[in-house]
């Protein structure tokens, strides 16, 4: 059962790039999320959607972009990635909008 | 005003002792609360749900005021295994806040 899944763990960029963290969950759970957590401000929700082709913006969304074809996707990309971009992502995803989330490991993106 | 607000802490305790700490939020529409546990900037896990009447998982118990907005974790006879950052996260229309999270320390 692998759950929630995200890859890379692990991605350093160069400013300027373009980069897309994935997300899969085999649950078929209807919602999913992107946070970033960074030191000092918790995690803060980027990106959610409530089923496939529904997407919508979080608290911090500017400079991501994110799709949602499948069920069991959900990529984020970060078209232009900025130094100030630099975090830990977290993807998780939930069976209804009041259930708890089930968070994947984490991807740590160093800009440089 | 953030939607959720926790004492950062640290709580630093000798096992075995009890340790309670609060957390604030501010839309008194919200409809679902958890408490969640994160260790070493690893992905948050459940802890626990926390429901109107006040609920208990063993030595942690959690309480809801909504009247005053806040909801509480206790945990009795700390444990070594309990040192982690506790997030509380209330649900908003249909996504998730969380506060940035209470540091327990517990020493042997």
């Amino acid at each position: 059962d692998a759950g929630i899944t995200q890859s890379p763990r692990y991605k350093i960029t160069e400013t300027g790039r373009q980069v897309t963290l994935m997300c899969h969950q085999t649950w078929s759970h209807s919602y999913m999320f992107w946070y970033r957590q960074d030191l000092g401000h918790g995690l803060r929700l980027i990106y959610y959607s409530a089923a496939a082709d529904i997407t919508d913006k979080g608290e911090v969304p500017d400079g991501y972009v994110v799709s949602r074809s499948k069920t069991e996707n959900f990529p984020l990309t970060l078209e232009s990635a900025t130094r100030s971009q630099t975090s830990v992502y977290f993807c998780a995803s939930s069976v209804t909008d009041g259930a708890e989330a089930f968070f994947g490991q984490g991807t740590r993106l160093t800009v440089v | 005003r953030k939607e959720v607000e926790q004492d950062p802490g640290p709580f630093n305790v000798p096992e075995g002792a009890t340790v309670a700490f609060n957390c604030t939020y501010s839309n008194s529409a919200s409809q679902s609360f958890f408490w969640y546990r994160q260790d070493c900037r690893k992905e948050p896990k459940l802890l626990m749900s926390v429901y109107s009447s006040g609920n208990e998982d063993g030595r942690f118990t959690a309480q809801l005021n909504r009247a005053s907005q806040y909801i509480s974790l206790l945990i009795r006879d700390s444990k070594l295994s309990d040192s982690a950052t506790y997030l509380c996260v209330v649900n908003n229309d249909y996504k998730l806040s969380f506060g940035a999270g209470t540091t327990v320390t517990v020493r042997a």
